[in-house]
């Protein structure tokens, strides 16, 4: 069985920084593209990003919002994905889920997501 | 980006009742499209895939057609379990785009 969790949410100020983590057990890391979707408070689902798999050298796609400010990164050893957030703003307060590929006709996992609050 | 509508944002219906929800696409995404069913506090769970492949698991009362700009996610016969809040997600291009969501309450 695939598990995701994530961890690496808390309080940050407007103009800070943050990593979050998602560590994979009961999957083959590097065989599979991972992404994040986050969820603001009372608000509906936003995708954030993908990172491809080994086989598509790691490559990534980032939402409008926040391409330039996160980066997904991978650390396949430790079968864990990373999402850095950088420049944060208020609007960057969400719930962050850490899911496989979201389009795969395989079943899909997700995270039980960690809390990003962005306030001063 | 490819923009996503859903209708309605909300309804009311009873245990039994036929409820159908509606997605727009602003382009055409051919067959790119995913359902998905939310519950307070907990993560989404995909339902179906592909527009209209349902997912290993989920009830056959559930079942999604269309292609191209307009789809649709029907429940045939709604049970207490389904009471939740609904998305699509087009998948055919990047940026993906949800959906605002349907929540639907017991009437």
């Amino acid at each position: 069985e695939v598990q995701l969790v994530e961890s690496g949410g808390g309080l940050v100020q407007p103009g800070g920084s943050l990593t979050l983590s998602c560590a994979a057990s009961g999957l083959t890391f590097s065989d599979h593209y991972m992404e994040w979707v986050r969820q603001a408070p009372g608000k509906g689902l936003e995708w954030v990003g993908r990172s491809r798999n080994k086989a598509n050298r790691y490559t990534t796609e980032y939402a409008a919002s926040v391409k330039g400010r996160f980066t997904l990164s991978r650390g396949d050893s430790e079968n864990s994905l990373y999402l850095q957030m950088t420049s944060l703003k208020t609007e960057d307060t969400a719930v962050y889920f850490c899911t496989t590929k979201i389009d795969s006709p395989d079943q899909m996992s997700w995270g039980q997501g960690t809390l990003v609050t962005v306030s001063s | 980006d490819i923009q996503m509508t859903q209708s309605p944002s909300s309804l009311s219906a009873s245990v039994g009742d036929r409820v159908t929800i509606t997605c727009r696409a602003s382009q055409g995404i051919r067959s790119g499209l995913g359902w998905f069913q939310q519950k307070p506090g907990k993560a989404p769970k995909r339902l179906i895939n592909e527009a209209s492949s349902l997912q290993s698991g989920v009830p056959s009362r559930f079942s999604g057609s269309g292609s191209g700009t307009e789809f649709t996610l029907t429940i045939s016969s709604l049970q207490p379990d389904d009471f939740a809040t609904y998305y699509c997600l087009q998948y055919k291009t990047f940026p993906f785009t949800f959906g605002g969501g349907t929540k639907v309450e017991i009437k």
